[in-house]
């Protein structure tokens, strides 16, 4: 059973450009969650979606940040015209249902040049 | 979701148990206790919960006193791969917020 994956597991990006990151939650679960961790600092929720829907945006920027979860696909987090502040570790996790414990994907290592 | 304290380090023998504390006194009778780790810029693992009885699986036990305001996480034989940022959490039931709020955590190093 294939655990949460992410990809790419390592982004460069030069400032302005737009970074694309995407996160495939293990097979059954149909919540996903983001959390970002700056350099040297905790982990912080930035948003929870289940299919088609966000439910919980509340740690996300206000701007230049989006999150969607299609009906197919993955879940995509979305970051445009980056600046070097968005340099950090992306985590995805799944869970099948919203209160039960949370699987981690290995990370999607944001660096803006 | 309750606050939680815990030591920024400790360090393990090879071979011993290592006991992690946590406290978080303002725990509401509800609430969850869920343990994760980070082993050097990985992905968070999730490694045991409870809410008011002792839990045990296959990486560790869970001790939570009667009163529920502390709790113990025992990892029975460390091992250097155990070396890692543990995170004390808790966490609301179904209904409350369901994102996890990670505090600091505890740098367990374990010595050969």
């Amino acid at each position: 059973n294939a655990g949460v994956m992410q990809n790419p597991r390592h982004l460069v990006r030069r400032r302005g450009q737009e970074a694309r990151l995407r996160c495939s939650p293990m097979k059954g679960h149909s919540h996903v969650y983001w959390y970002r961790q700056l350099p040297e600092e905790g982990l912080k929720f930035m948003v929870y979606l289940q299919k088609e829907n966000i439910i919980d945006e509340s740690g996300m920027p206000k701007e230049r940040f989006s999150a969607e979860f299609p009906k197919e696909g993955p879940s995509i987090l979305r970051i445009q015209q980056v600046v070097r502040g968005d340099s950090a570790a992306y985590f995805c996790a799944s869970s099948p249902v919203s209160h039960y414990e949370q699987y981690f994907g290995p990370g999607t290592r944001l660096t803006v040049t | 979701d309750a606050k939680t304290t815990q030591p920024p380090s400790m360090d393990c023998a090879e071979g011993r148990a290592a006991n992690l504390p946590c406290n978080h006194s303002t725990i509401s009778g509800n609430e969850y206790v869920y343990w994760y780790r980070q082993i050097h810029s990985q992905g968070p693992q999730y490694i045991i919960h409870g809410l008011k009885n002792n839990e045990t699986n296959e990486m560790a036990s869970l001790i939570i006193t009667e009163d529920r305001k502390s709790s113990t996480l025992i990892l029975p034989h460390a091992t250097l791969r155990d070396t890692a940022v543990y995170y004390c959490i808790v966490r609301g039931p179904s209904g409350s917020a369901r994102q996890l709020t990670f505090g600091s955590g505890t740098q367990l190093t374990v010595l050969p």
